[in-house]
């Protein structure tokens, strides 16, 4: 597809379970961002990946949480050992350019996860 | 650290009726500034970038205007399509992009 795509598009995970969200972003995009979204709150960064690097991770909340795109393409967001307070919205973001001279996002239609 | 703040929270308008949002921020050395729409369910859609104090940039029936300290997004005779939260987000130079909480806007027919 031409879009970027997330799966699962739902999560539904015990207190403690581990849980990996994916993302596919659009080809050939350089820069990536996850964001996690609360209900009725605008996107929250988390963190950035420029190709496979890794740039900025300052927006994860804890350790519990962990992200990597190893190729430059496809990513992972990982979170360990799910807290209630995980519950949330995770969109994925990729543009074309680097993070500090691109004008546009292009946003996934998200992972909704529910720790129960 | 940089903030953005936007109001009101939710707006009802009756198709045809004309009105404005607010995205009000602080930001250390502003790179541009971007308005986006997000349907129930769905990621944010992008809209606009404006650059500079000044600066206008129209798409249909929506206007988006930028001054130092805030922008605008001004819809005309708006239809219930438009119905959506309107996220704005920040960003400095060499920093994250920072979204305001957004505005739910619904257009009744």
């Amino acid at each position: 597809g031409a879009g970027v795509s997330q799966s699962p598009r739902y999560k539904v995970a015990k207190r403690g379970q581990d849980v990996a969200l994916r993302c596919d972003p659009i080809s050939g995009h350089v820069s990536l961002f996850w964001y996690q979204q609360a209900l009725g709150q605008g996107p929250e960064f988390l963190t950035y990946f420029q190709n496979e690097a890794q740039l900025d991770k300052s927006g994860l909340p804890s350790d519990r949480f962990f992200a990597e795109r190893p190729e430059g393409s496809v990513s992972t967001l990982k979170i360990q050992r799910t807290q209630q307070e995980d519950s949330a919205v995770y969109l994925c973001a990729s543009s074309l350019g680097r993070r500090e001279n691109t004008g546009e996002l292009f946003f996934g239609e998200g992972s909704r996860l529910t720790v129960l | 650290e940089d903030q953005v703040t936007q109001s009101p929270e939710a707006l009802r308008l009756q198709e045809g009726e004309s009105s404005s949002l607010n995205c009000s921020y602080t930001v250390s050395g502003l790179r541009g500034l971007f308005w986006y729409r997000q349907d129930p369910g769905k990621g944010p859609e992008f809209l606009f970038t404006l650059y500079s104090a000044g600066e206008e940039k129209e798409k249909e029936r929506l206007k988006a205007t930028l001054t130092k300290k805030e922008s605008f997004l001004h819809i005309t005779a708006p239809k219930p399509e438009d119905s959506a939260t309107y996220l704005c987000a920040v960003q400095a130079y060499g920093q994250n992009f920072v979204f305001g909480p957004g505005t739910r806007l619904s257009v009744l027919p």
